[in-house]
């Protein structure tokens, strides 16, 4: 595609509930990001993947959090037992690789509502 | 530890005036310095990074590795500049996650 792809845009859950977050990365690329913004913050990292392994999970904020690339192309950030304080905008992002000087795309959000 | 202040929430500014976002920076280590803007209804995208010493839509911003700054300044704001601004870090081998300011809403005035 020709941008970062996350589904769904909106979700609204009741607390307790399970949630699944999608991230299509722009084909090609190895590096994939996952960030948290809470309303009135910036993004906050998750989680890092190159290709298919998981080789930062430093911001996760707790077990309840867990994300896959089990192919190293789409990625699922899943959320077990939803609490509000989950309530925010799931950013995905992808690079080419790494490096210095590759240049980060980010999706347009994953909006997650607790309730 | 590793921290990018971003001290406004929101600036606003006169159409032509001189736009000066602020942001000063932690890290152990040499940074790659980062301005990323969403404009509204948009995602999140690059505006300018520090290595690439580019000026993008008018928009320069310098390291100052004394200051610990990496201020955003443009000479003569326009309407459409008016979004969201973050300031950015990350290591400058592009080993290290990005680290994000909480961002400061630039609102032009017309």
């Amino acid at each position: 595609g020709a941008g970062v792809s996350q589904s769904p845009r909106y979700k609204v859950a009741k607390r307790g509930q399970d949630v699944a977050l999608r991230c299509d990365p722009i084909s090609g690329h190895v590096s994939l990001f996952w960030y948290q913004q809470a309303l009135g913050q910036g993004p906050e990292f998750l989680t890092y993947f190159q290709n298919e392994a998981q080789l930062d999970k430093s911001g996760l904020p707790s077990d309840r959090f867990f994300a896959e690339r089990p192919e190293g192309s789409v990625s699922t950030l899943k959320i077990q037992r939803t609490q509000q304080e989950d309530s925010a905008v799931y950013l995905c992002a992808s690079s080419l690789d790494r490096g210095q000087g590759n240049t980060i795309y980010f999706g347009e959000g994953s909006w997650l509502t607790v309730v | 530890a590793q921290r990018v202040t971003q001290p406004e929430k929101l600036l606003s500014v006169f159409k032509g005036a001189p736009v000066e976002l602020k942001c000063n920076y932690s890290y152990s280590g040499s940074p790659e310095l980062f301005w990323y803007v969403q404009y509204s209804r948009q995602r999140l995208q690059l505006l300018l990074r520090h290595i690439s010493r580019e000026s993008i839509k008018g928009f320069t911003a310098d390291l100052n590795k004394g200051e610990t700054s990496f201020h955003l300044k443009k000479p003569f704001a326009q309407e459409e500049d008016s979004a969201m601004y973050y300031c950015a870090l990350s290591g400058i081998w592009g080993d290290d996650k990005i680290i994000f300011g909480k961002g400061t809403r630039l609102h032009i005035l017309p």
